[in-house]
């Protein structure tokens, strides 16, 4: 199944608060999982990506959490702002040589002042 | 150093006509992907070119087809518009780090 699973499809959180968005997948061929972020009317820009054998990789606010054993990897933002407010997308690309991100149906954040 | 451009922004076209998508990779990329977002949906893969060959295409129909040129630039090109190809499409490059696909912004594709 080459398929990304996100949650929630919408997530409102307060100035200051922690923004968590969560992904699974059932490929376990997949070896690289990063995540998007998109403003309206722009492309996706590459936030942060991780192996799996790695639990937890961190650049600035953003976080990703990664559970191999269960498939799911998860997107943490710290002190979130308004500027954070944002369409998510998480992705993952497989080892078997295919290129293709397969990306999750995304997770519109928005932060309230 | 520019990012990954696309040409034109926005387009309207009507069911049946055919269109052509524009885009540059990133400076040093050698490597273009080519994507469908449909409205609040995650992008959907459509084909890759490297060395201007097709080396991956996805889940879509023979109407959609590219091309990419010696200086790594690409077109993606649908014939015989159909209504539900209203969409962004996006492209995406990447160089020796092939697993980093950095986006452009875009072009809307409206079909009427």
């Amino acid at each position: 199944q080459q398929q990304v699973k996100q949650s929630p499809q919408s997530l409102i959180v307060q100035k200051g608060g922690i923004s968590i968005i969560n992904c699974a997948y059932e490929n376990t061929a997949f070896d690289y999982f990063p995540w998007y972020q998109q403003f309206p009317g722009k492309g996706p820009a590459l936030l942060i990506a991780i192996r799996p054998d790695v639990s937890e990789k961190k650049e600035g606010r953003f976080t990703i959490s990664f559970n191999k054993s269960a498939k799911q990897f998860s997107l943490h933002i710290m002190d979130s702002q308004p500027g954070d407010s944002a369409t998510y997308f998480c992705a993952a690309l497989g080892a078997w040589g295919a290129q293709k991100l397969v990306f999750g149906q995304g997770t519109r954040l928005t932060i309230n002042p | 150093d520019a990012g990954v451009t696309q040409s034109p922004t926005h387009l309207i076209k009507t069911r049946g006509q055919q269109v052509t998508l524009r885009c540059s990779p990133k400076s040093g990329h050698d490597t273009v992907s080519w994507y469908q977002q449909a409205l609040g949906q995650g992008p959907q893969f459509i084909f890759q070119y490297y060395e201007e060959e097709e080396r991956q295409r996805g889940n879509f129909p023979d109407r959609f087809s590219g091309h990419q040129f010696p200086n790594y630039s690409s077109e993606l090109n649908v014939n015989a518009l159909l209504l539900g190809d209203s969409a962004l499409y996006l492209c995406a490059s990447s160089g020796t780090d092939q697993e980093t696909q950095y986006f452009g912004p875009g072009t809307r594709l409206l079909v009427l």
